[in-house]
């Protein structure tokens, strides 16, 4: 079964880090690029970042640029959303997801259910 | 305010067809695939069609994706109460240099 699992989600102060992890099973993880998605409460979908399949490639969006970092295992078939100085607008579900394949044009086709960040003091 | 924008709400009874449209620009819209995402309360969001106009394997012929310039649109005909969900559009931005959401179309069957 094709699945993608977030953990590290949780609650933390603002300016403090946080770092969400995403394992993936039931496909070839290291041909695909991968992307994180937020949503905040009862809002749209925030696309956050994207890591192309052999990491030379990594974009973010403006509102998290120079504040978070992605990265990826291959071996470990894992996608990592390193949240530093975090601000209460941050407060989100976060969500996993898998290119269907040319990067970041051809749709995230595999998503997980999410882990929830809160930024409160 | 979201770079595609997209009405906040639909709606239609069942068996008619809607259509949800999605306004972008040249840095978007106008130079890439536009992809389109169902969600339902409390669940993650779904890939719908993909690449202006293919539906991913299982989903109805009933959905259906178009684009013309900087617009793109979906369309469901046959509207059915299993229908009623958030609709988003999605693409890359040449010029921000990453993904972007339209802010979502909520879809009543009424």
């Amino acid at each position: 079964e094709v699945q993608l699992v977030e953990s590290g989600g949780g609650l933390v102060q603002p300016g403090r880090s946080l770092r969400l992890s995403c394992e993936a099973s039931g496909f070839s993880f290291g041909d695909y690029g991968m992307h994180w998605v937020r949503q905040a409460p009862g809002k749209g979908l925030e696309w956050v970042s994207g890591i192309s399949w052999n990491s030379g490639r990594t974009y973010f969006a403006g509102s998290v640029k120079g504040r978070f970092t992605i990265s990826r295992d291959n071996a470990r078939n894992s996608v990592y959303l390193q949240m530093n100085s975090l601000r209460t607008d941050d407060t989100a579900l976060y969500f996993c997801a898998k290119d269907k394949g040319i990067f970041g044009l051809s749709g995230l086709d595999v998503w997980g259910q999410g882990t929830t960040v809160t930024v409160s003091s | 305010q979201s770079v595609l924008t997209q009405p906040p709400s639909a709606s239609g009874t069942p068996g008619q067809r809607v259509s949800i449209a999605c306004s972008g620009s040249r840095d978007n819209i106008g130079g890439n695939t536009v992809n389109w995402y169902q969600q339902f309360p409390g669940r993650a969001p779904k890939l719908l069609i993909h690449s202006n106009n293919h539906r991913p394997s299982g989903v109805p012929d009933r959905f259906s994706g178009s684009k013309s310039g900087t617009s793109a649109s979906l369309a469901i005909s046959g509207l059915r109460t299993e229908d009623e969900a958030d609709y988003y559009c999605a693409t890359w931005d040449d010029g921000l240099n990453g993904a972007l959401f339209g802010g979502g179309t909520k879809l009543t069957v009424l």
